[in-house]
């Protein structure tokens, strides 16, 4: 079965820039989906097919998808972003979530 | 506005059966297909299954095969997930989600979550 990588947790100085990488072989080919999840909050999805943002999701989100690393990467990061975040794919007739990253604001 | 309303929490014994069910309005109910996840507690999001609720086809995660059945009511424009012989590592926090006529679209609306707890 297919497998999303993605590092527990990433750390970052309000203002500054964070990256949160999704690792799978090949996923540049398939269309990657991130999630916001907050503590005891239900999922809210970031971005769409790899770099389009729902409405309402602010511009300092973004992401990308080539190769084998697809990233999500929040620009002059909030301390209200400090959430986990989960990538997601369809491969073989299913949907696989990443194991989830911690991103935590400084 | 899109909204999804589940079902209230549940308490389960071991081996027997839930039902939880999420209300749609605010969308053509019919348009879209509704996926459910769960989510154990500290855990990450584990995909369950797709119903399209213009045909009722279905679409399992594989490791749930055989104990998960989804519907949908057009009428009430309803979903439902009932899953068979609870075990205890059932227990977590049941999501629906809006998903597309496809099951490999992405989830752009989810409903508040639903604890189901299986314990003797």
């Amino acid at each position: 079965s297919y497998v999303l990588t993605q590092p527990p947790s990433v750390s970052v100085a309000p203002g500054q820039t964070a990256r949160i990488t999704c690792g799978g072989n090949n996923i540049g080919s398939k269309s990657v989906h991130w999630y916001q999840q907050k503590p005891g909050q239900a999922p809210v999805l970031v971005v769409y097919d790899d770099s389009d943002r729902p409405s309402g999701i602010p511009e300092r989100f973004s992401g990308s998808n080539s190769g084998n690393t697809a990233t999500l990467t929040i620009s002059r990061v909030e301390a209200g972003d400090e959430a986990d975040y989960y990538c997601q794919v369809w491969d073989s007739s299913s949907v696989v979530f990443g194991g989830g990253t911690k991103l935590t604001v400084l | 506005q899109v909204q999804l309303v589940q079902s209230g929490a549940e308490v389960k014994k071991p081996g027997a059966s839930v039902k939880v069910s999420c209300k749609a309005s605010g969308y053509t109910f019919t348009s879209y297909g509704i996926s459910w996840v769960r989510q154990a507690p500290g855990q990450g999001l584990e995909w369950m299954g797709w119903i399209s609720a213009y045909n009722g086809n279905t679409n399992y995660a594989q490791k749930l095969q055989g104990r998960v059945t989804m519907t949908t009511d057009t009428s009430t424009s309803t979903a439902y997930m009932e899953l068979r012989s609870l075990r205890s590592d059932d227990t977590a926090v049941y999501y629906c989600a809006r998903a597309g006529p496809n099951p490999s679209a992405d989830f752009d609306y989810w409903g508040q979550g639903t604890l189901v707890t299986v314990s003797s």
